[in-house]
């Protein structure tokens, strides 16, 4: 099993610049999202999803958006990227209030 | 809205001593939940916990919930220098989203 495959791995952008990253699940989870994490700022949650169509905003949603037209997916979208996005941003899955599952994280640098 | 505290910050030991973090959170959860992130890995999960009060163990790790819901606490026995990594804990509320604490980074003198 897959579980939980995030594209990229990681990613340099320009400041200004957009880009999407990819979240996969292949557990048939109705629930997915998007964390970043700071050194020292443990995870905070950007944006969640509880079920294909839907998306809420989490803890730190600004300069962020995401959609999940499909079950399996949850893209997370940075339309204009700011240094202050630099981090590792993590997506996981669970259904409902079970265990969540991790995908390997991506590694964005915003120069 | 829902916050989520975790101490302390870092946490240094001799190999063999014993090590506990605690979590506490604003509002009452409906579960509480351990992960385990490795040096430059992902965090994994550990285990869950539900009732009011409730104590499980895994080997060298208890885990506890508290009676009101809102505090929770891991504690691991003679530490080992596989047990390196920071450990989070991770609150559950009535609207399903997952709200983590900042974690407690735990190293390890051999």
């Amino acid at each position: 099993n897959a579980g939980v495959t995030q594209t990229p791995k990681f990613r340099v952008l320009k400041t200004g610049q957009s880009m999407t990253l990819l979240c996969a699940q292949d557990m048939n989870h109705e629930y997915m999202y998007w964390y970043r994490q700071d050194p020292g700022m443990g995870l905070r949650l950007i944006h969640y999803s509880v079920g294909e169509g839907t998306t809420a905003k989490g803890e730190v949603p600004d300069g962020y958006n995401v959609s999940r037209l499909k079950k399996q997916n949850f893209l997370l979208g940075l339309e204009s990227a700011a240094p202050s996005q630099t981090s590792v941003y993590f997506c996981a899955s669970n259904q409902g209030r079970t265990e969540a599952f991790f995908g390997q994280g991506t590694r964005l640098t915003v120069v | 809205g829902q916050q989520v505290m975790q101490i302390p910050q870092y946490q240094h030991v001799q190999e063999g001593e014993d090590f506990t973090t605690y979590c506490n959170s604003s509002t009452t959860l409906s579960n509480i939940q351990w992960y385990k992130q490795r040096p430059g890995g992902h965090p994994v999960f550990l285990i869950q916990l539900v009732k009011s009060g409730e104590v499980k163990k895994q080997k060298r790790l208890t885990f506890q919930f508290g009676e009101a819901k809102k505090n929770s606490s891991l504690h691991i026995t003679a530490t080992q220098t596989t047990d390196v990594g920071t450990y989070f804990c991770a609150g559950g509320s009535s609207a399903s989203k997952i709200i983590f604490g900042s974690g407690t980074r735990l190293s390890i003198r051999p």
